[in-house]
């Protein structure tokens, strides 16, 4: 069954600090892996997409990683600030499936 | 550019009673997704189309119909609401599918069904 864990499902840090947010999948079989960003009441928005033959995306302070191997994605914010709290997805595409699935997410909250 | 765009952003329903979602986006895109998020469930495909007249069923179609008569729009009916129907609902799209590029999401229609 292709699932998606994101784990710590909650985050508080210190304004400033640089942090990593997990997500592990069990597909083998990945075609793609997004990480999405929620804020409070409103819809996703999409932060960076990581295809199966790349190893890592970047986006200002954001870098995205990608070990098919290991099953493992991990999203780098560098000098985190309070307006990067949120609640951060990732979801991966399965060439076995045709399907997107999501993990459950990690809720971040940056401290001032 | 309004992007995606649901309507409504609330609605409360007794049990029984039929609605639809709405959804349109202007930014010419062949797929159109719907999700219902729920706590503890994450984000669940409920019905998508790869373009006008196609549709298809995602992981939790049961109770939803859906039909794609237009680029533009792809609107959800809930023919007999039931309580399990609560949640939260996202109507997302893409250039070509959910596999080769950026989804973009509206801001989501709060549904609670009594």
């Amino acid at each position: 069954k292709q699932e998606v864990t994101q784990i710590p499902a909650a985050l508080s840090v210190p304004e400033g600090e640089n942090l990593v947010l997990n997500c592990s999948f069990t597909d083998s079989a990945i075609y793609n892996l997004q990480w999405f960003r929620q804020d409070p009441g409103k819809g996703l928005t999409s932060l960076l997409l990581i295809q199966s033959s790349q190893r890592e995306q970047t986006s200002g302070r954001l870098n995205a990683s990608l070990d098919k191997s290991s099953g493992r994605s991990t999203l780098y914010i560098a000098a985190s600030q309070p307006g990067d709290s949120a609640t951060y997805l990732c979801a991966e595409f399965s060439s076995n499936t045709g399907k997107l699935i999501f993990g459950q997410g990690t809720t971040l909250q940056v401290k001032p | 550019n309004a992007g995606v765009t649901q309507t409504p952003k609330f609605q409360v329903l007794k049990t029984g009673q039929s609605m639809t979602l709405q959804c349109a986006q202007d930014m010419n895109h062949e797929y159109m997704s719907w999700y219902r998020q729920d706590p503890g469930m994450g984000l669940r495909l409920i019905h998508y189309s790869v373009g006008a007249g196609i549709t298809d069923q995602g992981e939790v179609p049961n109770g939803y119909n859906v039909s794609r008569s237009t680029t533009e729009d792809f609107p959800l009916r809930l023919l007999s609401a039931a309580p399990s129907q609560t949640s939260v609902y996202f109507c997302a799209s893409s250039r070509e599918g959910a596999n080769t590029g950026e989804l973009f999401f509206g801001e989501g229609s709060r549904l609670t069904v009594l």
